[in-house]
């Protein structure tokens, strides 16, 4: 019973360029959004939330985008740097506490 | 103000034994939280804890696995006669409180192998 789902396990980018990584979630009771980004042998950072009460939210070079009548929320980072390269996780939350439901996570690799 | 620091990093047991993963949260955070990753899987919720309360084991195994946060020292995930199949990233994260919509903060993992 996957909850939260990234259907696209890679992508690749050239530098400069926008990236998308795209995420679909099954629980209307989820309220809350969050995309972390993990290097290879760390932990999980925290890039950016939204709550559903907004449609999108920015941040510098990061931008994520809510639609909660198709269950779906993507993660835009524009212009795509080499240091983004990196495994990035949705998570969504607000059922309870700070408990998180995490997707499967996409490999972005952005190319010089 | 250090981050979340769980420890060892890696840890190798042989199937049989226990393996034990310590996690302090970050200064002023009173939650924790277990998560596990599986290879090429996201992150499984297993456990909330706060200060000698487990809140919710819903993502436990039902056998050999156990965890505490006392109320000094780390919080402790404990695993009990190991498998293989107990192989994987084991992340802790800490939140400063009780709230629905707040980020939590990771460690950097211990990634235990059985042998």
């Amino acid at each position: 019973d996957q909850q939260v789902k990234q259907n696209s396990p890679s992508l690749s980018v050239q530098e400069g360029r926008i990236s998308i990584l795209n995420c679909d979630y099954t629980n209307s009771m989820f309220d809350y959004f969050l995309w972390y980004k993990k290097y290879p042998a760390e932990g999980p950072t925290f890039l950016i939330s939204i709550s559903s009460i907004k449609d999108k939210n920015e941040d510098g070079r990061f931008t994520v985008f809510l639609n909660k009548s198709a269950k779906h929320l993507s993660l835009h980072i524009v212009p795509s740097q080499p240091g983004d390269s990196a495994v990035y996780f949705c998570a969504t939350g607000g059922t309870s506490y700070g408990k998180l439901t995490f997707g499967q996570g996409t490999i972005l690799t952005v190319h010089p | 103000n250090a981050g979340v620091m769980q420890n060892p990093r890696h840890l190798v047991r042989r199937r049989g034994q226990e393996a034990r993963l310590r996690c302090s949260p970050m200064k002023g955070h009173s939650h924790v939280y277990w998560y596990r990753q599986l290879p090429e899987e996201g992150l499984k919720f297993m456990v909330y804890l706060q200060k000698e309360n487990i809140i919710d084991e819903s993502g436990m195994p039902k056998e050999r696995f156990s965890a505490e946060f006392p109320k000094e020292g780390p919080s402790i995930l404990r695993i009990q006669q190991v498998v293989r199949g107990d192989s994987a990233a084991y992340f802790c994260a800490s939140s400063p409180q009780d709230s629905r919509n707040t980020e939590a903060f990771f460690g950097q993992g211990t990634r235990l192998t059985v042998v």
